[in-house]
């Protein structure tokens, strides 16, 4: 069964360094999400990202953050400069279009720890 | 999107039938019925969605009642493996509309 991808599966960096998340979303699928994950917190929303562009983002996502689709296969998150409280899980997603079948699929995450 | 609740959290034995409950009684129309569930810290796992009829896959059943403001999520079979958050969530199908998750139902299943 297709599934989505993530990569690195565990990301450690300093604060005020540049990351990038990858994710590999399932082929032919056209929406694509970035959630987080506070440990111990609910799974909040990012951003939204559809033909080439965002579609809704979430007041946690700031100028820090940045989203891109480089090539046909990959989605990448970045952050900028990253912060103490950036340390979450995150988890990217991907639908494949409208109609009663749009259900997201998640992938397995990547945890950032930021010291 | 629709407020839900659950109850925070429940037991259910090995090999018996989990009943998760939800109530949606705001529930719109157009707004669909999603359960999803999160296997510690793993991504959250789609599980099964509904409109107004009763829904049966591989995993579960998600029984909704006629006037569609609570359902219940079935796991036939309960197994050390589907411990768990479970996640009752209302939303409008199509378009790019995200997942907004609440608090969920932790599940565990007890030997």
């Amino acid at each position: 069964e297709p599934e989505v991808t993530q990569t690195p599966s565990h990301q450690v960096t300093q604060m005020g360094q540049e990351v990038i998340l990858r994710c590999v979303p399932i082929s032919n699928h056209l929406y694509f999400y970035w959630y987080r994950q506070i440990l111990g917190q609910k799974v909040e929303f990012l951003v939204s990202f559809y033909n080439n562009e965002i579609s809704e983002k979430s007041e946690i996502f700031d100028d820090q953050f940045s989203v891109e689709r480089p090539d046909g296969s990959n989605f990448t998150l970045k952050i900028r400069s990253t912060k103490l409280e950036d340390s979450a899980m995150y988890f990217c997603a991907s639908r494949g279009g409208t109609g009663s079948t749009d259900t997201q699929y998640f992938g397995p995450g990547t945890r950032l720890t930021v010291l | 999107d629709a407020k839900t609740t659950q109850p925070p959290s429940m037991d259910c034995a090995e090999g018996r039938a989990a009943n998760l409950p939800c109530n949606h009684s705001t529930i719109s129309g157009n707004e669909y019925v999603y359960w999803y569930r999160q296997i510690h810290s793993q991504g959250p796992q789609y599980i099964i969605h509904g409109l107004k009829n009763n829904e049966t896959n591989e995993m579960a059943s998600l029984i909704i009642t006629e006037d569609r403001k609570s359902s219940t999520l079935i796991l036939p079979h309960a197994t050390l493996r589907d411990t768990a958050v479970y996640y009752c969530i209302v939303r409008v199908s199509g378009g790019y509309q995200k997942v907004t998750f609440g608090i969920g139902t932790k599940l565990q299943v007890i030997p």
